[in-house]
Formats: C-alpha cells, sequence, structure tokens
C-alpha cells in the first residue's frame, strides 16, 4: 500500500523568511513518482514539479527546491525569501509507474500562510 | 498541458438531489479521473473515467452513488446521487499528460448540500 504523510498540518511565517515543507512517503515499488501540487483559496490544483524514483537530483526553480532522499524516502519543498501569494495549502502525492496505474495518493496537505 | 474546463464551478443543492458535474478536456486523453476533496482535507480518487467501458471504482465509492459516463475521448461526467450534507466538496476531474503520470486537475466544482 502507497502512503504519503506530511506531519505539518499548518505553517505561518512572516515575508522573506525562508520555509521548508515535508513529506515523507512509503511505497513497495521500485519505480514511482512523486509531485507537489498547490491549492490556492480559490481551489484550483497547480502541478509545480513530478520528480521520478530514479532521480535523485535535486531541482530548483526560481524561489522553489525540491529535495528528494530515497534513503529517507522523503520529497521536501522549500520556497525562499516567502511571498504573501505562497500562501496556499501544498499536497505531496505518490503514484506508481507502470501498465496505465496514474492514480495519485496525496498526503493530507499542509496549510503555509505567509503574513506580511 | 491540457486545459480542462468543468460546469458548474459551484452549486448549492437540496438534499435527496442530484448533480450531474461536467469536464471537457481540449485534446483527447486515454484517461480521466475523478476526485473528492472534502472539506479541510486531502484528494482521495473516486473512479476513473474508462472511454467504451464501465468505469472503474475505488474501495468505498460505488456506481450508483456516483455514476458516470465517458461518451468520447474528451468529456466525462459525474453525478453525485441523492445528496446528503456529507457529500459537500470539491468535485476534481483530472487528466494525463502524454508523458505517464504526470496529471493535471480542473478548477474544481465545489458543492454545498444542505
Amino acid at each position: 500500500a502507497q502512503k504519503v504523510t506530511q506531519a505539518q498540518t499548518e505553517i505561518s511565517v512572516v515575508e522573506k523568511e525562508d520555509v521548508t515543507l515535508d513529506c515523507v512517503y512509503e511505497t513497495r515499488d521500485t519505480t514511482y513518482y512523486l509531485f507537489w501540487y498547490k491549492q490556492p483559496p480559490s481551489g484550483e490544483l497547480v502541478f509545480l514539479i513530478r520528480r521520478n524514483s530514479f532521480d535523485e537530483q535535486n531541482e530548483i526553480s526560481g524561489r522553489y527546491s525540491w529535495n528528494f532522499q530515497k534513503s529517507t524516502s522523503s520529497f521536501n519543498f522549500t520556497i525562499t525569501a516567502s511571498q504573501v501569494v505562497d500562501s496556499a495549502v501544498y499536497f505531496c502525492a505518490l503514484s506508481n509507474s507502470g501498465g496505465s496505474n496514474y492514480k495519485l495518493t496525496f498526503g493530507k496537505g499542509t496549510l503555509l500562510t505567509v503574513n506580511p | 498541458s491540457a486545459v480542462i474546463s468543468q460546469k458548474p464551478s459551484r452549486d448549492i443543492c437540496q438534499r435527496g438531489t442530484s448533480l450531474t458535474i461536467q469536464c471537457q478536456v481540449d485534446s483527447q486523453v486515454t484517461m480521466m479521473f475523478w476526485y473528492r476533496q472534502q472539506p479541510g482535507q486531502s484528494l482521495t480518487l473516486i473512479a476513473t473515467a474508462n472511454q467504451g467501458s464501465e468505469a472503474t471504482y475505488e474501495s468505498g465509492f460505488v456506481i450508483d452513488k456516483f455514476p458516470i459516463s465517458r461518451p468520447n475521448l474528451t468529456f466525462s461526467t459525474l453525478t453525485v446521487s441523492n445528496m446528503s450534507p456529507e457529500d459537500s466538496s470539491i468535485y476534481l476531474c483530472s487528466v494525463p499528460r502524454m508523458d505517464p503520470n504526470e496529471q493535471f486537475f480542473g478548477p474544481g466544482t465545489r458543492l454545498t448540500v444542505l
């Protein structure tokens, strides 16, 4: 069975602070995919990144960076110099590859509030 | 990324009634998925909408409560039947991109049942 744990239910920071959102996953498969999505108050789900299990390189995109560590089954997300517009719920998700299995297992989400 | 639209964007319904949610994609896709997000909760997969065959439902979801249609490769509907306040949720459809295991989501339908 697959499982995604986001232990931080809510995080509150002041603008310009750096913040890291944690994600720990469980799967028995050797090939899998990890995702981060952002859900702003409007409700839509915005795709941020996908990482496959064979690529442990960290990725940076502007103020966003992701740290994938298979040894600890973690895929953490850092926002540098946070802004008010970053306020949203962030979901980490997992899917397995192979066949036609595109189903996503989501964590419970972390509500990030960035205060001015 | 695929452009995905949903109708209605939101609705308020009475207990015991049914609501059909539409999902339209701007390109042909083999599979479409329907998710539910209850208030303050994460997303849970309801079913996979297969073109030309019956939908595949996840544990805890049944066809009588959530009938799904998939008449072609760009369109699907999800009906929430005999609604109760517990059905108040955001319902989202999603489609995979050509690259497997990458999914994009529609804007969601925010349903409130009184």
